[in-house]
């Protein structure tokens, strides 16, 4: 099991420019998160998504776009990157079930800069 | 409005003594709490968590206690070893039946703690 994987890991973005972060989990959750990490602000929901076809906002959405057309994958867009979206963004994954079920997984992060 | 609150943002602990962490929150609704442990340049890693029916978890060197009244959690880790120097967020649910829809977690802006050999 590979878990919650990221890709890149890094990029280097000029403002304007577009990109997509992918996020895949391999443990067949129903729930998936998007979070920035920011120095001295600790974790923010971006957006999330209860099922394949279903998203959301969180707290910090503006800016971005999500999609999860199959259950593995949620992706991550940014249309015209701004430097306030550099940031590390981690995706988060959870099970449906009882028990543990408040746990979030998360990957290992992409570390994303905005000149 | 932060809902959960790190109010130390670092703290140094002598190798083999205890460590003690703590996490007020604000939001009455929350029912479930969670510690995360984070190395540099690596995702966070869940350490321990507690519901808010119990107000004492323990696995391990960790211990975890919550105090509802006080919307005052705290992480205790005795004895402290220097690999367990990383950042560690709280973190707080309030849970389906809040109608956040979810399971959506709010954390900390976390504390850095450092265990020196």
């Amino acid at each position: 099991n590979a878990g919650v994987t990221q890709t890149p890991k890094f990029r280097v973005l000029k403002t304007g420019q577009s990109m997509t972060l992918l996020c895949a989990q391999d443990m067949n959750h129903e729930y998936m998160y998007w979070y920035r990490q920011d120095p001295g602000m600790g974790l923010r929901l971006i957006h999330y998504s209860v099922g394949e076809g279903t998203t959301a906002k969180g707290e910090v959405p503006d800016g971005y776009n999500v999609s999860r057309l199959k259950k593995q994958n949620f992706l991550l867009g940014l249309e015209s990157a701004a430097p306030s979206q550099t940031s590390v963004y981690f995706c988060a994954s959870r099970s449906i079930l009882r028990g543990r079920s408040y746990e979030q997984y998360f990957g290992p992060g992409t570390r994303l800069t905005v000149t | 409005d932060q809902q959960v609150k790190q109010n130390s943002p670092s703290l140094s602990v002598q190798e083999g003594r205890i460590s003690i962490l703590n996490c007020d929150y604000t939001n009455s609704m929350f029912d479930y709490f969670l510690w995360y442990k984070k190395y540099p340049a690596e995702g966070p890693t869940f350490l321990i968590s507690i519901s808010s029916i119990k107000d004492k978890n323990e696995d391990g060197r960790f211990t975890v206690f919550l105090n509802k009244s006080a919307k005052h959690l705290s992480l205790h880790i005795v004895p402290s070893q220097p690999g367990d120097s990383a950042v560690y967020f709280c973190a707080a649910s309030a849970g389906w039946d809040s109608g956040a829809g979810s399971y959506q977690l709010t954390f900390g802006k976390g504390t850095k703690l450092s265990v020196i050999p």
